[in-house]
């Protein structure tokens, strides 16, 4: 199974801050990355997919980067309502695996 | 529009069993294959299992091998998980998930607890 590894666990930062979260797969695959945002009792919100396209209705302060191991997803202007936890995944395989999760505040 | 709802989840002794389904809607639900993603209590993201369109091939988390079978009748665009030998571990928000062709699409997800 491909482990994902994200960093960091918890992230601090103020309003209007670049913030930058990262993962990284135990192998390489095909960019079929995910990055989701999940606040308390609902369902994860997908924001990136295929590792860059930005998913429709989702603020362009959000995006994705990345190829082979090594993914990022960047806030590049920290809003209050971006606290929440952020999930990266890939879907390459057919066992999924996704990332720890980064608790995102404001300071 | 797609669409997934859960269905199915409740409180259930450990040792008990429980049978989840999905609804799905908004696409051609035979021609992609599905998964269960759960989540328990605090807790991160934990895929389940997977089938194939035709549901001729099914993968499983370790944890759940054994125990937990996915199906589907795609006559009726319905999803399922059997969930038998339930334990205090299994607690959690079970997610229909499909895959898409580009993207997943997630439903709202079904608790079940185990306790």
């Amino acid at each position: 199974d491909i482990q994902m590894t994200q960093s960091p666990s918890t992230l601090s930062a103020y309003v209007g801050d670049r913030v930058t979260i990262t993962c990284r797969a135990s192998q390489t695959f095909s960019s079929w990355l995910a990055w989701y945002q999940q606040k308390g009792g609902e369902a994860p919100k997908l924001l990136i997919y295929k590792a860059s396209i930005l998913e429709t209705g989702v603020p362009s302060r959000f995006s994705g980067s990345g190829s082979g191991t090594d993914f990022t997803l960047t806030i590049s202007s920290l809003q209050p309502d971006d606290v929440a936890t952020y999930y990266c995944q890939q879907y390459d395989t057919y066992s999924w695996t996704f990332g720890q999760g980064t608790r995102v505040e404001i300071k | 529009e797609v669409q997934l709802v859960e269905s199915g989840g409740g409180l259930v002794q450990p040792g008990g069993s429980l049978r989840l389904s999905c609804e799905a809607s908004g696409f051609t639900f035979s021609y992609y294959r599905m998964n269960w993603v759960r989540q328990a209590p605090g807790k991160g993201l934990e895929w389940v299992a997977n089938i194939k369109q035709d549901g001729n091939e099914r993968y499983y988390v370790d944890s759940v091998k054994g125990r937990f079978s996915i199906s589907r009748d795609n006559a009726k665009n319905l999803l399922f998980l059997q969930m038998n030998s339930l334990r205090d571990e299994d607690t959690g928000i079970y997610y229909c998930v499909l895959r898409g062709v580009s993207k997943p699409t997630w439903g709202q997800g079904t608790l079940v607890t185990v306790s």
